[in-house]
């Protein structure tokens, strides 16, 4: 059974930074890209951020672009998302996603984990 | 960007019901177009892909259709476990982008 559980999230003050996780079990996770998608409380989902399986094509929501790092570690079968500079609206559930299909960069998702809230707040 | 217009933003219907909930992109994205269902305090679940095709496990209840820049889902025979938030999303191209979302609420 596929299996992706967050973590890192909390209660952060503007300006500073936080690293959130998602452990992946239950598939070969070298080979699907993954994301990152947040919804901020009473609110509809955005996508932040993608990545392929090889680290090759990263994308970006124009609201995170220069702030906001992915990467994936294969051998921690790991995706990250290194959020800096953080502001109020920012606020949010943050999920990972594995996208469909194998090897493949636009794909659908599935499944979605059950998300970390980042709360920033001074 | 590519911007996906879903409307109603709500819509309010009886068991038993038929509804349709329609998604426009702002440039052509094929059929590259799913359907997420959420519902409070749960993470999004994926109903169709490809604009059309049926997640496994998902009843043929839900339907897909579209190309290019319109889509629609349409759910037939509404029960009570249908009332929920649906979102569309393209996964043409980056930066992947979602509908604001349909309230389905029971009427």
């Amino acid at each position: 059974e596929v299996q992706l559980v967050e973590s890192g999230g909390g209660l952060v003050q503007p300006g500073r930074s936080l690293r959130l996780s998602c452990a992946a079990s239950g598939f070969t996770f070298d080979d699907y890209a993954m994301h990152w998608v947040r919804q901020a409380p009473g609110k509809g989902l955005e996508w932040v951020s993608g990545i392929s399986w090889n680290s090759g094509s990263i994308g970006y929501a124009d609201s995170v672009k220069g702030r906001f790092t992915i990467s994936r570690d294969s051998a921690k079968n790991s995706l990250y998302l290194q959020m800096n500079s953080l502001r109020a609206e920012d606020t949010a559930l943050y999920y990972c996603a594995k996208v469909a299909a194998a090897r493949t960069v636009y794909n659908w998702f599935d499944p979605w984990g059950q998300g970390t809230l980042v709360t920033v707040s001074s | 960007d590519i911007q996906m217009t879903q409307s109603p933003s709500s819509l309010s219907a009886s068991v038993g019901d038929r509804v349709t909930i329609t998604c426009r992109a702002s440039q052509g994205i094929s059929n590259y177009l799913a359907w997420f269902q959420q519902k409070p305090g749960k993470a999004p679940k994926s109903l169709i892909y490809a604009a059309s095709s049926f997640q496994s496990g998902v009843p043929s209840k839900f339907s897909g259709s579209g190309s290019g820049t319109d889509f629609t889902l349409t759910i037939t025979s509404l029960q009570p476990e249908d009332f929920a938030t649906y979102y569309c999303q393209q996964y043409y191209s980056y930066p992947m982008t979602f509908g604001q979302g349909t309230r389905l609420e029971i009427k």
